[in-house]
């Protein structure tokens, strides 16, 4: 069945070093999406790409969806502590009712001060 | 405009007792989903309905049913509940092919 991998499962950086999720789905997705949980949270919309190649970029944030449309990676530069979450990509479902997503398993991260 | 809601925040069941979890939203939203959260599984979807009036299983229905009130309202209901029903539960909503808005989510435990 459809699949979205999230990949590292765990990061911990320090306060000021970068972080890097990745999102691999086993399908062609029309479109991605990013949420964050900040602890005992829950899930909040970050961003949506649409486009093959497309770059967004929100303050240190910056999103990317790949040419391919199969992957996506979250880039954070010089993370905080107001960084610490999990974060989520989705995609829709292949054949699925529109609007219903397929979360990956999401990336936790901490940051050390 | 509180957005999505969820009632209760926390709740201890026994095993074998029922319950309903509710949820409403103030969006004008079509689409509406119950997700369940178990650590390290990410969100798994458990029942969505894309319209008032129409309901649909999702990856892990087993165990749940679900009513679309009206169109503010989706509750999702724990005939015989279970230890493997101990999770955190978030209601969403949205408009097709838009974000999700997520409400503050129900910790549930089963005894």
């Amino acid at each position: 069945g459809q699949q979205v991998m999230q990949i590292p499962q765990y990061q911990h950086v320090q306060e000021g070093e970068d972080f890097t999720t990745y999102c691999n789905s086993s399908t062609t997705l029309s479109n991605i999406q990013w949420y964050k949980q900040r602890p005992g949270g829950h899930p909040v919309f970050l961003i949506q790409l649409v486009k093959s190649g497309e770059v967004k970029k929100q303050k240190r944030l910056t999103f990317q969806f790949g040419e391919a449309k199969k992957n996506s990676s979250l880039h954070i530069t010089a993370t905080q502590t107001t960084d610490v979450g999990t974060y989520f990509c989705a995609g829709p479902i292949y054949g699925g009712s529109q609007g219903n997503l397929i979360f990956g398993k999401g990336t936790k991260l901490s940051v050390k001060p | 405009n509180a957005g999505v809601t969820q009632t209760p925040k926390f709740q201890v069941l026994k095993t074998g007792q029922s319950m309903t979890l509710q949820c409403a939203q103030d969006m004008n939203h079509n689409s509406m989903y119950w997700y369940r959260q178990d650590p390290g599984m990410g969100l798994r979807l458990i029942y969505y309905s894309a319209s008032e009036g129409t309901t649909d299983k999702g990856e892990v229905p087993n165990g749940y049913n679900v009513s679309r009130l009206n169109k503010r309202e989706f509750s999702l209901r724990l005939e015989s509940a279970a230890p493997s029903q101990t999770s955190v539960y978030f209601c969403a909503s949205s408009e097709r092919g838009h974000e999700q808005y997520f409400g503050p989510g129900t910790r549930l435990t089963v005894t």
